[in-house]
């Protein structure tokens, strides 16, 4: 059981540099979204998607695009990194509304210099 | 706006020492609050999902209950692998959007 895969774990960038973090899950879930978690801050929502085709923004949306092409996946895009998107990255899937609990990847943990 | 808080930020138990997590919440609509465990290094893990004021829900030694300002999460006689941050989260609006806004969590160290 795979769950929530998420690509790559490690990154380091440098300011201006754009990238793509993978995130895809085999559980066939509707809802998927994305995560940032900074120290003091909490999780907070970058992008969210409710099914295929269909995304919306989230409280930090910023610097960031996504696509959901397909149900099993939800890439987050950086268009031109800053030091300010250091963080470490979450994707999550549910069946439904999430009412019955989020599937959490492991993480990207990416620094940007 | 809608808000989540929790406390204490960090907390030391002995092995065997219970005790309480807090989650207060300021919210327009409650769909659900959540609480989910997180060891360094990984992604949260769900735990419970609390719909209405008076509810309960356990789980080997934690207990989950829920009113209509707040959330605690108690753990009775914990041990070591207990160690872990703990996040609460609120689904909140009129929409089915599965949005959730968490609070900054409590991270909770048992020595044995």
């Amino acid at each position: 059981n795979a769950g929530v895969t998420q690509t790559p774990k490690f990154q380091v960038l440098k300011t201006g540099q754009s990238m793509t973090l993978q995130c895809a899950q085999d559980m066939n879930h509707e809802y998927m979204s994305w995560y940032r978690q900074d120290p003091g801050m909490g999780l907070r929502l970058i992008h969210y998607s409710v099914g295929a085709g269909i995304t919306d923004q989230g409280e930090v949306p910023n610097g960031y695009n996504v696509s959901r092409s397909t149900t099993e996946d939800f890439p987050l895009r950086l268009l031109s990194a800053a030091p300010s998107q250091t963080s470490v990255y979450f994707c999550a899937s549910s069946a439904g509304t999430g009412l019955g609990g989020y599937t959490f990847g492991s993480g990207t943990r990416l620094t940007v210099v | 706006e809608d808000q989540v808080t929790q406390s204490p930020e960090a907390l030391r138990l002995q092995e065997g020492e219970s005790s309480s997590l807090n989650c207060s919440y300021t919210v327009s609509g409650l769909r659900g609050l959540f609480w989910y465990r997180q060891d360094p290094g990984k992604g949260p893990e769900f735990l419970f999902t609390l719909y209405s004021a008076g509810e309960e829900k356990e789980k080997e030694r934690l207990k989950a209950t829920l009113t209509k300002k707040e959330s605690f999460l108690h753990i009775t006689a914990p041990k070591p692998e207990d160690s872990a941050t703990y996040l609460c989260a609120v689904q909140a609006g009129s929409s089915n959007t599965g949005k959730l806004i968490f609070g900054q969590g409590t991270t909770l160290q048992v020595k044995p």
